[in-house]
């Protein structure tokens, strides 16, 4: 079976600092990924997708950028964080289904910038 | 570019009600998916029921299921014999048939399911 792994589940970071945030993705091969972020009480906005390894688009100029060095891992990272980073990040994959797709997320991690 | 509006920021029902949430949105596609998606506390987001826009028959799974008005761009969801662990925010979204295979939410509508 598929499963979707996110970390670190929490942390904390000062502003200026860099971020490194890891997804992967487990049972299957050469999925759709993509990264998205909540703010508190809000909907999901969609900050990266990538549809093969080494390619990345983005919907929103931000400062964040994200890789795919390798086909089931998905990286989010940032040079220097801003206060407005602060949030709920989720990771997700498309899964490929009779009729259709369908995405499914990882359990997401929690960025607070101080 | 599509959009997705759900008008119902909160709603709060009885355990063992009936309760209907609400979701519109606009495209000027034909094909395309819809879904509903929950998210308790603990912020994991789980996926309640998808909709194909070729199909006339409404999505139902056990207790969850949709009203899809294809020409009204109307698409809600309906929990019976609600329970307490329906307690969650719950997302409308919005999927082209693309190679990105991008998902438009709504805002999102806050359930309270009372005891």
């Amino acid at each position: 079976s598929q499963t979707i792994h996110q970390w670190p589940a929490t942390l904390v970071q000062p502003v200026g600092s860099p971020l490194s945030l890891e997804c992967t993705v487990e049972g299957t091969s050469n999925p759709n990924l993509y990264w998205y972020r909540q703010a508190a009480g809000r909907g999901l906005q969609l900050l990266f997708y990538s549809v093969g390894i080494g390619q990345i688009s983005s919907e929103v100029p931000q400062n964040l950028s994200a890789s795919r060095p390798q086909d089931r891992q998905f990286i989010l990272s940032s040079k220097k964080l801003l206060l407005s980073d602060s949030g709920f990040y989720l990771c997700a994959w498309l899964r490929r289904l009779a009729g259709g797709e369908t995405q499914y997320f990882g359990p997401g991690t929690r960025l607070l910038v101080l | 570019a599509q959009t997705v509006t759900q008008s119902q920021p909160e709603m709060s029902v009885q355990e063992a009600e009936t309760v209907t949430l609400s979701c519109t949105y606009d495209t000027s596609e034909n094909n395309y998916y819809l879904f509903w998606y929950k998210q308790p506390p603990s912020r994991q987001m789980i996926l309640v029921i998808r909709q194909e826009a070729y199909k006339q028959q409404n999505a139902t799974e056990n207790r969850f299921s949709v009203n899809f008005q294809k020409a009204a761009k109307s698409f809600s969801l309906k929990i019976s014999d609600s329970q307490l662990g329906d307690t969650a925010m719950y997302f409308c979204a919005f999927m082209k048939p693309e190679v990105a295979q991008k998902l438009v939410f709504g805002q999102g509508t806050r359930l309270t399911i009372n005891p």
